[in-house]
């Protein structure tokens, strides 16, 4: 069974740019998480989207944006990227029933 | 959603049992106690999950008193591909909100 999945793996964009990353969750898994983890830190809760609809956001600015589609993939957007956006972007998903989490690789995105 | 506390390192030897701790006093009654290893630049893996007392599977133990205000993760004859940063959580069914605390840092050495 294919886990999740994410594009880019790495991502170089300047200050001022906007950035989308994708995710595909596990197969029948209708929850999609998005943390963000900067360098040596722990994770960030950023998004949660369930059945298409955003279920609750962490302490992010609302630059910080995403979406879920029919297929429950999922994208997060960023705007106006500054330098301190620089890290490890995680998508996780879990089946609707569960609140178990799991993995994609992450994007690592920098800003220059 | 529980609050956890866990030791921010622990260094151990090749073929040791490694038991790791994680304290969360305001657990609520319908959280479960979630472990993740996270190995670098990578996404966090599961590794065990319970709800009270103790709970085995191929990978760990986890041992969760009673009073379920903590939870112990335990990791039998480590090698060195173990270290790693543990992580516990407590969350319900729902995934409300998941927060991640700052880890563990295992260091496994020869």
């Amino acid at each position: 069974e294919a886990g999740v999945t994410q594009s880019p793996t790495h991502l170089i964009k300047t200050r001022g740019q906007q950035a989308t990353l994708r995710c595909s969750p596990i197969s029948g898994h209708t929850s999609v998480y998005w943390y963000q983890q900067a360098l040596g830190l722990g994770l960030q809760f950023l998004l949660w989207y369930d059945e298409g609809e955003e279920r609750n956001r962490g302490n992010f600015p609302p630059r910080f944006s995403g979406r879920q589609f029919p297929n429950y993939s999922s994208e997060l957007n960023v705007n106006a990227l500054e330098l301190e956006d620089s890290a490890l972007y995680l998508c996780a998903s879990s089946p609707s029933e569960s609140e178990t989490q799991y993995f994609g690789p992450g994007t690592r995105l920098l800003v220059l | 959603l529980a609050k956890t506390t866990q030791p921010i390192s622990m260094d151990s030897y090749e073929g040791q049992e490694v038991n790791i701790t994680c304290s969360h006093n305001n657990i609520a009654t319908n959280d479960y106690i979630t472990w993740y290893q996270q190995f670098p630049s990578q996404g966090p893996r599961f590794i065990i999950q319970g709800y009270k007392t103790k709970v085995t599977n191929e990978v760990a133990s986890l041992f969760i008193p009673a009073d379920r205000k903590s939870s112990t993760l335990s990791l039998p004859r480590v090698s060195l591909s173990d270290t790693a940063v543990y992580y516990c959580l407590g969350s319900n069914t729902g995934g409300f909100k998941t927060i991640f605390g700052a880890g563990t840092r295992l260091f496994v050495k020869a």
